[in-house]
Parts: structure tokens; C-alpha cells; sequence
């Protein structure tokens, strides 16, 4: 089944700091893949998602993601991040299990945006 | 985007009693819906998926007569927990995906279950 893997766990970064968290799915063919946010106490959100054409991937709130097939990747990125992007990162890829067709999530990153 | 509502966002129950869990999709007819449980600190692990007209679907080691998952209609499925244990306690999660033909899908705000 297809799979993601995230590699930073835990991410401190002060305000206006660059972000980049990493996101790597499992095997290649067609491949659909997602970003969601979790603030705190909040329900998940849509970031971003790719489908098709355009590897760069714009989403809400100044992030963006781009698919390198090369390299299995999707990572997440935002040039300046502000204290209100406190929040888990989920990366995401759908995957066929016993129950059809679900997204499949990735470990999560738990982001710290100190003032 | 679409709304999914979940309800009730926290429930405290005692040992042995049965949960009700429901999840609505306000603006769009959710034909495959799906509950995820997650632990404190870790990502969302799939329980189970009813998909419209068919009973529910569960992944390996969720017990279904435990988790008991309706999908009454297009818009509304519900998550019963059975005979609660505190190993039970946890968040759930429910997912709606509705006929757009592509794998996105929406999330409620989650249900926080503790069980004392």
C-alpha cells in the first residue's frame, strides 16, 4: 500500500523564518498527494493537494509544496512563517486497504512558531 | 471548502456504557465515509470505511463488533464504541468524500472519548 514518511518530527522556528518540512511517498505511478494542518483544538484542514501537471503546488496561507517524481518527494514550504502556523503538518497519499480507497497519513510534524 | 460536522466534540463515559459518535456532511452527499482514531501525539490510523449502500468496511485488528459504524444516509454516519474501556479513550476522527472523483476529503472536528 502506498505510504508516506515525514522526517521532521518536532520543528521550532522563530517568526519569519523559512520553513521546509519533508514528505516522501513510497512508490511511483500515478500518484496523488496531500497537506493538511491541524491547529490546536481545530479539525484538519486542506493545505494543498496535487493531482496532476504543475509539480509547484500553491495552497492557503502562503504555502506551497512541489512534487519531484525523482526523488518520491512533496515537501512543504513557506518562505516567512508567522506564530499562527502553530500547528501538526500531515502529509498525505491515498492507499488502497482492506477497506478501499483512504488516505493514508503520514506521522505528522508538530511545528513551534516562537515570537 | 465542504463542512463536515462531528458531534459531539468531547464525551466523558463511564467504563462499560456505549458511545454514539455522528458525523454530518452539511453541504455535499458524502458517498464514502470514513473514521480514523488518533493517539496523543501520532497520526491518524483508519478504522474503518462505509461507502454508500454497503455496510462498513474495517481495517485489520479493529474489532467490529466494538466499533459499530452506520451509514444511515448520505449525509450522516455514525460510530458507536460499545462496552467502553479506558483503552478505548482516544480521538476520533470521521472523513466524508463525496462524488468528485478525486481521493480529497473532509474532515469533522473530531470527538475527544474518554472513558473513566
Amino acid at each position: 500500500a502506498q505510504s508516506v514518511s515525514q522526517h521532521n518530527h518536532h520543528v521550532i522556528l522563530s517568526e519569519a523564518a523559512s520553513l521546509e518540512l519533508g514528505c516522501n511517498y513510497s512508490y511511483g505511478g500515478t500518484v496523488n498527494l496531500f497537506w493538511y494542518v491541524q491547529y490546536p483544538g481545530q479539525h484538519l484542514q486542506l493545505l494543498l493537494k496535487y493531482f496532476s501537471g504543475d509539480p509547484l503546488v500553491k495552497g492557503i496561507k502562503g504555502f506551497e509544496a512541489e512534487f519531484i517524481k525523482s526523488k518520491f518527494s512533496f515537501n512543504l514550504r513557506k518562505p516567512s512563517v508567522q506564530w499562527s502556523d502553530t500547528a501538526e503538518y500531515f502529509c498525505a497519499v491515498p492507499s488502497y486497504s482492506n477497506s478501499g480507497y483512504a488516505l493514508n497519513f503520514g506521522k505528522g510534524t508538530s511545528l513551534l512558531v516562537t515570537p | 471548502g465542504a463542512v463536515v460536522s462531528q458531534h459531539p466534540s468531547w464525551v466523558i463515559c463511564k467504563s462499560g456504557t456505549s458511545v454514539k459518535i455522528e458525523c454530518r456532511s452539511l453541504d455535499f452527499q458524502a458517498t464514502t465515509m470514513f473514521w480514523y482514531r488518533q493517539f496523543p501525539k501520532q497520526s491518524l490510523m483508519l478504522m474503518a470505511t462505509s461507502n454508500e449502500g454497503s455496510k462498513a468496511t474495517y481495517e485489520q485488528g479493529v474489532e467490529k463488533d466494538k466499533f459499530l459504524i452506520n451509514h444511515a444516509s448520505l449525509t450522516l454516519s455514525t460510530l458507536t464504541v460499545t462496552s467502553a474501556h479506558p483503552e478505548d479513550s482516544s480521538f476520533y476522527i470521521c472523513s466524508a468524500r463525496g462524488r468528485t472523483g478525486t481521493f480529497e476529503a473532509f474532515f469533522g472536528q473530531g470527538t475527544r472519548l474518554t472513558v473513566v
